[in-house]
Order: structure tokens, then sequence, then C-alpha cells
């Protein structure tokens, strides 16, 4: 089974903190993504990044950037939280291109409040 | 850029009651479409997918998604929900353009026992 796994599923943060989520994926794939998820937004796209080092940005990039020095890693990164920062964080991964198996594979989430 | 479209925030139907989501999205060329169910206090799970071939897809728990092509459309059924079937649906879209997964702003989904 694909294994994506979010280092925290709860953080409490200060106003103006630098903020790091982590995320490990098993399965090898090439693609990782970070969104938020919002009541009645559904799931906002942050950042997606197709290689290592190599990123694009989703809707929603402003306040945030990411990090991907090893395949399986993908850092979300606050540079200075804001309290409208504050809500669910899902990291997912899946494999390249379109086809049969390239659906996107879901850690538990990270609750973030930012104070 | 490409976008999904839920037509409905939130259903309240009775067990036994037939059941039919909509989803659109926008873009013109080839797709993979997906619904996704996530139940209260868990993760996202992977319901149905659609990639190529027959456009009737079956997924798990009795669920189905018809892929109309001319209608940009991706609507998910079930002939007779459950108590159990209460959650948040969502339809997600992936084009041949990028690898981006964009999903749409989720349906909630409210069955009486």
């Amino acid at each position: 089974d694909v294994k994506v796994t979010q280092s925290s599923r709860y953080l409490v943060k200060r106003t103006g903190e630098k903020v790091f989520l982590e995320c490990v994926q098993d399965m090898d794939h090439e693609n990782m993504f970070w969104y938020r998820q919002d009541p009645g937004l559904g799931l906002r796209l942050i950042y997606f990044s197709y290689d290592v080092k190599m990123k694009e940005k989703g809707d929603i990039p402003e306040g945030y950037s990411v990090s991907r020095e090893k395949k399986e890693r993908f850092s979300l990164i606050l540079e200075s939280a804001s309290t409208n920062q504050t809500s669910m964080y899902l990291c997912a991964s899946s494999l390249g291109g379109l086809g049969e198996n390239t659906e996107a594979f879901f850690g538990q989430g990270t609750r973030l409040t930012v104070v | 850029a490409q976008s999904v479209s839920q037509h409905n925030h939130h259903v309240i139907l009775s067990e036994a009651a037939s059941l039919e989501l909509g989803c659109n999205y926008s873009y013109g060329g080839t797709v993979n479409l997906f619904w996704y169910v996530q139940y209260p206090g868990q993760h996202l799970q992977l319901l149905l997918k659609y990639f190529s071939g027959d456009p009737l897809v079956k997924g798990i728990k009795g669920f189905e998604a018809e892929f109309i092509k001319s209608k940009f459309s991706f609507n998910l059924r079930k002939p007779s929900v459950q108590w159990s079937d209460t959650a948040e649906y969502f339809c997600a879209v992936r084009t041949n353009r990028d690898d981006k997964i964009i999903f749409g702003k989720g349906t909630r989904l409210h069955i009486l026992p």
C-alpha cells in the first residue's frame, strides 16, 4: 500500500513564526502536492512538484514556499505564519502523466492553528 | 486554468434513496477524472476513477460515475444510499496539459437513518 506520512497531526504556532510541514511518501512517486482544505472551499492546491528540486505554483501560493531535495520528501514552508493560514494541510503523491494508476494518495493531514 | 464545479454543496437524503452528485470540469483535452470520499475524521480515499475506455465506471461501496465528454461531466451515482455513506465527496480532474490534480469544493452528504 502507498503510504504518505505527514510529520504532525496537530500544530499550534504563533503569528510570525516560520513553520515547516513535512511529508514523506514511500512509493517512488514523481509527483507530490500540498493542498489546504477549508470548509466550503474544498481542496485548494498550494504547490506541486513533479521532480526533485522542481516545483510549480498552484492556485494559492502566496505566503508559502516548498522544498523537494529528495524524491520521497516534500516540505511546505510558511515563511511568516499568519492567522489566515489556520487550516488543514494535506500532502499527496502520485505517479506522473495520465493513465490507470495516476490518482493521488493522501496523508492524514496536519491541522495547523496560528494564534 | 482547469477548474472543477460541484453543483450541490450540501445534500440530505433518507436511507434507500437514490443519489446523484454533479461534477463538471473545464478542459477540452484528455482528462483523468476522480471521485474521492472523506468520512468524518478520516483522510481522503479514492472512490473511483476514469482514465480511458468505458465511460461508465464502477467504484467501491456500490458507487458508479459516468463520463460524458460532450458535457464535460462526471456525475457520481448510487442507487440506494446507506447511513454509512454520510461523508464529504470531492470530484477531481487531471489533464494532459500538466500533472496537477484540481479538486472541486466538495459536497457534504448527510443520510438520515
